[in-house]
């Protein structure tokens, strides 16, 4: 079964400082890679995704990713963090289901904080 | 514009009493998730469904039920049975394709009073 370790539970940054939050996920086949944005009381936006191809991936809001299969990684990274990043983060492995549609399993989530 | 609505956003429920959380969806996804999140705990799996009249149940499907009676609905009932119910819930839905991420409500609120 799939699993994803997050291993910050908090994270705190200044403004204009850049970023970097850790994924480690398990899985047996081709990993398709998720991160998610949760802001408090909301549901979660979607960042960016890794299916196949290049390893470096763009999103939203001036997010990246990369994904290492040789360490079982999906680091998210932005270079000049915004007080408006102050959210939550969630990492997520899909593993494609029988019959259609994709479980995906988060990990327990980073919260980070921006000291202005 | 396409998205996902649940509602209401906040939900009291007295003790042994069931309510059901309604979510609705436009994007004309066939798979459609319930999911609970907890502090500490990220989101885990309640029941899934991947077409209309059939679902499937999650990693923590007990004490909670379903139905998918139409493609656009997707309601969840938390039972008396279900004895720790106090959660924020959020339900998404994805196209049926590979390796597609969800798309999420924007949640509902759960306490017991």
């Amino acid at each position: 079964a799939q699993s994803v370790t997050q291993p910050d539970i908090h994270i705190t940054v200044s403004e204009g400082a850049s970023l970097e939050l850790r994924c480690n996920y398990s899985y047996g086949a081709t990993p398709y890679l998720f991160w998610y944005v949760q802001s408090p009381g909301q549901g979660l936006q979607l960042l960016l995704k890794y299916f196949s191809g290049d390893t470096l991936v763009q999103g939203i809001k001036g997010f990246e990713a990369e994904f290492k299969r040789s360490q079982s990684s999906f680091n998210l990274r932005k270079p000049s963090v915004h007080w408006s990043d102050a959210a939550e983060y969630f990492c997520a492995v899909g593993a494609v289901l029988t019959g259609g549609g994709n479980k995906l399993t988060f990990g327990t989530g980073t919260q980070l904080k921006v000291e202005l | 514009d396409g998205g996902i609505t649940q509602s209401p956003k906040y939900l009291f429920r007295k003790e042994g009493q069931n309510v059901t959380l309604s979510c609705e969806q436009n994007l004309n996804h066939d798979a459609m998730y319930w999911y609970r999140q907890d502090p500490g705990q990220g989101l885990r799996l309640i029941y899934y469904s991947q077409i209309v009249n059939d679902f499937q149940k999650g990693d923590i499907a007990e004490g909670y039920s379903v139905s998918r009676e139409k493609k656009e609905s997707f309601p969840l009932t938390v039972t008396s049975a279900q004895k720790n119910p106090t959660a924020f819930y959020l339900c998404a839905s994805s196209s049926g394709g590979t390796g597609y991420g969800y798309t999420f409500g924007s949640g509902t609120r759960l306490t017991v009073v």
